[in-house]
């Protein structure tokens, strides 16, 4: 089956740094792979569709100049959060779809901003 | 825009069926789909509708009727381990990614 995988599983950064997330498919090729942002008890909130060899669509209210996503090759998509602060803290989980297998999440990547 | 209502909870003591119901409001809909989420998990898969009626799978099942723009999911025969957060999702008006509801927090005691 589809596999995607997240690193790193969780990660703690000085507020001021960047960090940067890989989301690959193991076993297929995603030309477009989702990213994702949850809050403790809350939804997941949409916040790029990324696109290999284009650049990532970013939903209404997040900043694509803190939140680089680059999708180089078909297989990797990475998500940079630039000047990291508390508020950024977060669990962020990427989701690439497979065909008409739907969608496969990773692991996720629960992130500190200390 | 795509926006889901779900109840914010639900408690069952084992054994119990539950059932988790989905309101939804979309522009464009490709289908109702269910995910499970333990705590600091990725969601997996449950099960998909894109037809009205019915979809067993083991002792999962899901119901939609777009006529109601509603669905719900069906847990029997409830085990511990069925303690986690339940999302309903559709695509967004691109149909290419899957939008959650807020979720149902189900908590199963003995």
């Amino acid at each position: 089956g589809a596999v995607v995988s997240q690193h790193p599983s969780w990660v703690i950064c000085k507020s001021g740094t960047s960090v940067k997330i890989e989301c690959r498919s193991l076993d297929f090729q995603a030309t477009t792979m989702f990213w994702y942002r949850q809050f403790p008890k809350q939804s997941l909130m949409l916040m790029a569709t990324s696109n290999e060899g284009s650049k990532a669509t970013y939903e209404q209210g997040v900043e694509k100049d803190k939140f680089l996503i680059n999708h180089a090759s078909l297989t990797l998509s990475t998500l940079t959060v630039t000047s990291a602060h508390p508020e950024d803290s977060s669990f962020y989980i990427c989701s690439a779809q497979q065909g008409n297998y739907g969608y496969t999440f990773g692991s996720g990547t629960r992130l500190t901003v200390v | 825009g795509q926006s889901l209502e779900q109840p914010s909870e639900v408690t069952a003591v084992e054994g119990a069926i539950v059932q988790i119901n989905c309101t939804y409001q979309t522009s464009g809909f490709y289908g109702l789909s269910w995910y499970q989420q333990h705590d600091g998990g990725a969601p997996t898969f449950l099960s998909y509708n894109a037809l009205d009626g019915l979809e067993e799978t083991g002792r999962f099942s899901s119901f939609l009727s777009r006529s109601d723009s509603y669905g719900y999911l069906l847990l029997q025969e409830l085990q511990m381990k069925d303690s986690a957060s339940y999302f309903c999702a559709v695509t967004n008006q691109a149909g290419t990614a899957l939008i959650f509801g807020k979720g149902t927090t189900l908590s199963v005691s003995s």
